[in-house]
């Protein structure tokens, strides 16, 4: 009964390729986001979402894109991979609307690009 | 400019050598300061929140102390299990009430 979980874990691809990730939390939480985290162990926000409202990180490439079916999931997609797109992205949530709680974050999906 | 610098960067300790690590911030109006742990091939883990200067939180062996420039991760008789990389993130009116903005980390190994 993991809380925040992601697939895949690991994912391998070619540059130019399209891939996504998913992410579900069974937490009830409002608020989820992605967060990639480079080779230097720095995590970084990409979006962060709700019901209401995406708050895109203005340096994320617009070949990101958060796609949410329902509140308990987002997906991540990304079109046309690059090597620099090579980290590991991280799925979180947490639970009041706009009043930042603590996250809760899944364990990772390491991409790899080559 | 950074905005969370944590330091050092590596830390080796015996077990049960006690010591701090660092995160000092240069944000201004602060919201909250977030310590969490992260083990590799895991997401981070939340430990500890603290609003305001003169705030301390106490779990086990942790217990992080706030001033109105750095956080400290007082670390008493450390165990091995506590080896993990150890994340300070700020949320401050820059950084917008969604937004945590995380310092690169302290890696702490505990030798047996």
């Amino acid at each position: 009964d993991t809380a925040v979980s992601q697939t895949p874990k690991y994912l391998v691809t070619q540059m130019g390729n399209d891939k996504s990730i998913k992410c579900e939390q069974n937490l009830g939480h409002d608020t989820m986001y992605w967060y990639k985290q480079d080779s230097k162990k720095f995590l970084k926000i990409m979006f962060s979402y709700n019901n209401k409202e995406l708050i895109i990180n203005e340096t994320v490439p617009n070949r990101f894109s958060p796609k949410s079916p329902d509140k308990a999931h987002l997906n991540l997609h990304i079109n046309s991979l690059e090597l620099g797109d090579s980290a590991v992205y991280f799925c979180a949530s947490s639970g009041r609307d706009r009043v930042f709680e603590k996250l809760f974050f899944g364990s990772g999906t390491q991409l790899s690009v080559l | 400019e950074d905005q969370v610098t944590q330091s050092p960067e590596a830390l080796r300790l015996q077990e049960g050598e006690s010591s701090s690590l660092n995160c000092s911030y240069t944000v201004s109006g602060l919201r909250g300061l977030f310590w969490y742990r992260q083990d590799p091939g895991k997401g981070p883990e939340f430990l500890f929140t603290l609003y305001s200067a003169g705030e301390e939180k106490e779990k086990e062996r942790l217990k992080a102390t706030l001033t109105k420039k750095e956080s400290f991760l007082h670390i008493t008789a450390p165990k091995p299990e506590d080896s993990a990389t150890y994340l300070c993130a700020v949320q401050a009116d820059q950084t917008g009430a969604n937004n945590l903005f995380f310092g690169t980390g302290t890696r702490l190994t505990v030798i047996p």
